[in-house]
């Protein structure tokens, strides 16, 4: 099991807007962050500190934060944002890094 | 994003032990609160242990006690991961990463353990 619960998959549209949440007790007070991930490939960091976008990253990828649960928004999705969507954050005691079991985004 | 480049793929007998490179640039490495991860095949991430700025110690996750060690070498912006008594379950692909002060992973390392 994982501390950080997700929806395994998610199909939309090209164009559409994906919406991923991410469930867990520990994101009432820590920060989340998320990653994508594609097969063979390292993880890449789209938001960080629930809602900060790093340098290079388009501004379609969007987080929000609302008590337990975060939510990673694609708009204008493209064919190549198919990939693993994951979630991070650390347990309560600010060490211990944490992982959801990520989401399968489909393109249609 | 920090840039972490890794070493390269490693393949170990079971019962020997592997150090993992992570090379820091853009930042020197103690700017940085390094964590190391794992990957198994088709498996989710598993997090292995990482530097704690408030306590300004390593933090092992309990499956690895005893068998894992981080280091760093400041005067190359190194961090290092020693795996030990390695079984063949410890296949994965290892990643440095850090969220602190900004975010990044490295590209990854496959280690292969087996007979």
């Amino acid at each position: 099991s994982y501390d950080l619960t997700q929806t395994p998959s998610v199909s939309v549209s090209p164009g559409q807007t994906a919406t991923i949440t991410c469930f867990g007790d520990v994101l009432r007070k820590q920060y989340a962050y998320w990653f994508q991930q594609k097969p063979g490939q390292a993880p890449m960091v789209l938001i960080y500190k629930d809602t900060q976008r790093p340098s290079g990253i388009p501004e379609r990828f969007s987080g929000s934060s609302s008590g337990t649960t975060v939510t990673l928004t694609v708009s204008g999705v493209q064919a190549d944002d198919e990939a693993d969507y994951y979630c991070q954050s650390v347990t309560s005691s600010g060490t211990d890094w944490v992982f959801g079991g990520g989401t399968k985004l489909t393109v249609l | 994003q920090v840039q972490l480049v890794q070493s390269g793929a490693e393949v170990k007998k079971p019962g020997a032990s592997v150090k993992v490179s992570c090379q820091v640039s853009t930042y020197t490495i103690n700017e940085l609160s390094m964590h190391w991860v794992r990957q198994a095949p088709g498996k989710g991430h598993e997090w292995m242990g990482g530097f704690d700025p408030e306590e300004g110690d390593t933090v092992y996750a309990e499956s690895f006690q005893g068998r894992v060690t981080m280091t760093v070498d400041t005067s190359t912006d190194t961090a290092y991961m020693t795996l030990s008594s390695l079984r063949p379950d410890d296949t994965a692909v290892y990643y440095c990463a850090t969220v602190f002060p900004v975010p990044g992973w490295g590209q990854g390392t496959l280690v292969t353990v087996s007979s």
